[in-house]
């Protein structure tokens, strides 16, 4: 299925960093999520952002729905070693169906 | 978040028989799930969409005889692998949602072909 252009591919930070990842897509979405994936876990929600512009904060995570409806970015702050896992955009249709980013396979070093 | 179930957590069959893999959307009623597949190191692909009471559609490349999918009920779906092959081992891992809503995941089933 069609992917989105998610970036980096990887990270690897001191902790106490900020981290900053985004999604781009050639198409529009109602939608953006942001999962972490830990290693043979299913994807955990983050944070859901449903309005074009709108900027969602989820305690040191941060999160903004692109004015043009096909980006986003993901901001971590005060990275800590737990935030270690993949990070997963996705972009949502009306009725659901989702399509996800490459992935940002972050690491960070205590 | 709502909860989805995953069953089982991980399998290991033998060449040529087949496995089956549920989804429950534990607290909510799900109208729509969706199956995907995840290889090592790599995003999650589509394999299938599926609504309560109807045929699942499925996507590109994704052979409907050999993963299929039955969504009986709002609440559960069950996915397939038919005749299974070592190339089908994979992670595979179900989402449930309702039209307007965010879905949620499952566990993941690891399923590994002998």
């Amino acid at each position: 299925g069609q992917q989105l252009n998610q970036s980096p591919q990887s990270m690897f930070i001191q902790e106490g960093e900020d981290v900053s990842m985004n999604c781009t897509s050639s198409s529009i979405f109602n939608t953006w999520l942001w999962y972490k994936q830990d290693p043979g876990e299913g994807p955990v929600l983050l944070i859901a952002l449903y309005k074009a512009g709108e900027l969602t904060s989820n305690g040191r995570l941060t999160a903004q729905f692109g004015i043009t409806r096909k980006d986003s970015f993901l901001n971590i702050s005060a990275s800590i070693p737990s935030d270690v896992g993949i990070y997963f955009c996705a972009g949502q249709r009306p009725g659901g169906d989702m399509r996800f980013g490459a992935g940002t396979r972050l690491t960070v070093k205590p | 978040g709502a909860v989805v179930s995953q069953h089982p957590s991980w399998v290991i069959c033998k060449s040529g028989t087949s496995v089956k893999i549920e989804c429950r959307s534990l607290d909510f009623q799900a109208t729509t799930m969706f199956w995907y597949r995840q290889f090592p190191k790599q995003s999650l692909m589509l394999m299938a969409t599926s609504n309560e009471g109807s045929k699942a559609t499925y996507e590109q490349g994704v052979e409907k005889d050999k993963f299929l999918i039955n969504h009986a009920s709002l609440t559960l779906s069950t996915l397939t692998v038919t005749s299974a092959h070592p190339e089908d081992s994979s992670f595979y891992i179900c989402s449930a949602g309702t039209d307007f809503a965010e879905a949620f995941f499952g566990q993941g089933t690891r399923l590994t072909v002998v």
